[in-house]
């Protein structure tokens, strides 16, 4: 059972482009969550998806940034005109069922993102 | 808001010798859990603890959770060059959203 797998693992882009991470959960497993790593600090949480819905995006940027979970493929965060202060680790996260206090999420490698 | 603050920010021990990293929250909880970040890698799951627990234990680690102090501990005996890496607290009341501390960057010399 592969575990959750994020690509690309390393991404470059320049100031304004569009930036594209993707997430594919484990196996039975419709609960995904994203969240940011700056240098030096801890994971903030962004957003969380079930499948074709948004349940919880407090955590993400108003502008800029958005996040799918479609029926069929995997979870994709976009980052649209990025900026140099978007440069950070983005970490996928997904559980097999929201289950109370018990979940344990399982995260992804991770996607770091340089803007240059 | 709620955020689990891990202490110390950086801890360096010899081989052999056991590492004692701490966390604190502010608001009540469901349950903690800790996990560890190689260098460069993404998160493992090390051990969660329940808010009606006090103490858990997995191989060399143990976990202890102090509800009225709102701290937990992490504690890994015997530790190893391999234990390198940043250890982060992240506390959960319930559902689907975990706040993560800053972490504790564990340095194990051989």
């Amino acid at each position: 059972n592969a575990g959750v797998m994020q690509n690309p693992r390393h991404l470059v882009r320049r100031r304004g482009q569009e930036a594209r991470l993707r997430c594919s959960p484990m196996k039975g497993h419709s609960h995904v969550y994203w969240y940011r790593q700056l240098p030096e600090e801890g994971l903030k949480f962004m957003v969380y998806l079930q499948k074709e819905n948004i349940i919880d995006e407090s955590g993400m940027p108003k502008e800029r940034f958005s996040a799918e979970f479609p029926k069929e493929g995997p979870s994709i965060l976009r980052i649209q005109q990025v900026v140099r202060g978007d440069s950070a680790a983005y970490f996928c996260a997904s559980s097999i069922e929201l289950a109370g206090a018990l979940d344990e999420q399982y995260f992804g490698p991770g996607t770091r993102l340089t803007v240059t | 808001s709620q955020q689990g603050e891990e202490d110390p920010q950086a801890l360096s021990i010899q081989e052999g010798e056991n590492a004692t990293m701490n966390c604190s929250y502010k608001t009540s909880i469901n349950n903690l859990q800790w996990y560890r970040q190689n260098s460069g890698r993404g998160l493992v799951h090390l051990i969660l603890i329940r808010s009606n627990e006090r103490e858990k234990h997995s191989g060399r680690l143990r976990v202890t959770l102090d509800t009225s102090k709102k701290s937990s501990s992490l504690l890994i005996t015997a530790s190893r060059a391999a234990d390198t890496a940043s250890y982060f607290c992240a506390t959960s009341r319930g559902g689907f959203k975990t706040i993560f501390g800053a972490g504790t960057r564990l340095f194990v010399k051989a």
